[in-house]
């Protein structure tokens, strides 16, 4: 089955401890990308991948981390988490990197940092 | 300015009603549009896209789209209690890989 795989699906830490969430997907997508949706916010991409070895920041990078290093692995590190990143978070991938693509959303991760 | 500006909601119309829901978007140069439906709890799903003026049909789902009044609206006709669901405008530009999403609708559909 076609899907992005997300890991954990909900997530409790404490200030400071890294975590990783982990995003693959199955369908040879090149482009993936992050988003946070908080209420009120919506969806708002963290960081972007057109390819293996290229990624860059969308409009809330800060505190998070990317790589990607095989092309159907896209993690999400968060290297000193922080209260205000207490968030679902989503993966996604389209097949192609312009922005006519469908995206396919993996099932998200809930995320509270205390 | 928010980019792309959407109401909240919740919009509520009875069962076989006809649900209207509105976008629009700041940016001119915008090339593509999308409306994803996302159920409480759950990622969202595409169910319409869009790259032209007009109106563009897929079953009880209609999109339209006025470029020169940066306006894009989805119709859902027959609506059921279960498109009851949040439904997300997204906008992109073409030459940028960026996809922005409006805060979503909340549409109600009661039996």
């Amino acid at each position: 089955e076609a899907q992005v795989t997300q890991n954990p699906r909900y997530l409790i830490t404490v200030t400071g401890k890294k975590l990783t969430v982990t995003c693959s997907q199955n369908m040879n997508h090149e482009y993936m990308s992050w988003y946070r949706q908080d209420p009120g916010l919506g969806l708002r991409q963290i960081y972007y991948s057109m390819n293996v070895e290229v990624t860059d920041k969308g409009d809330v990078p800060e505190g998070y981390k990317v790589s990607r290093k095989e092309k159907r692995n896209f993690p999400l590190i968060l290297e000193s988490p922080s209260p205000n990143q207490t968030s679902l978070y989503f993966c996604a991938s389209s097949f192609g990197v312009s922005t006519n693509e469908k995206l396919f959303f993996g099932s998200g991760t809930q995320l509270s940092v205390l | 300015q928010k980019e792309v500006e959407q109401n909240s909601g919740p919009l509520s119309v009875p069962e076989g009603a006809i649900a209207s829901l509105n976008c629009t978007y700041s940016d001119r140069g915008s090339q593509s549009f999308f409306w994803y439906r996302q159920y409480s709890g759950k990622s969202p799903e595409l169910i319409m896209s869009i790259y032209s003026n007009g109106d563009k049909e897929d079953g009880r789902f209609t999109a339209q789209l006025n470029k020169a009044s940066q306006y894009v609206s989805l119709l859902i006709r027959d609506s059921q209690p279960s498109d009851s669901a949040t439904y997300l405008c997204a906008v992109g530009n073409t030459g940028f890989q960026k996809l922005v999403f409006g805060t979503g609708t909340r549409l109600l559909v009661s039996p």
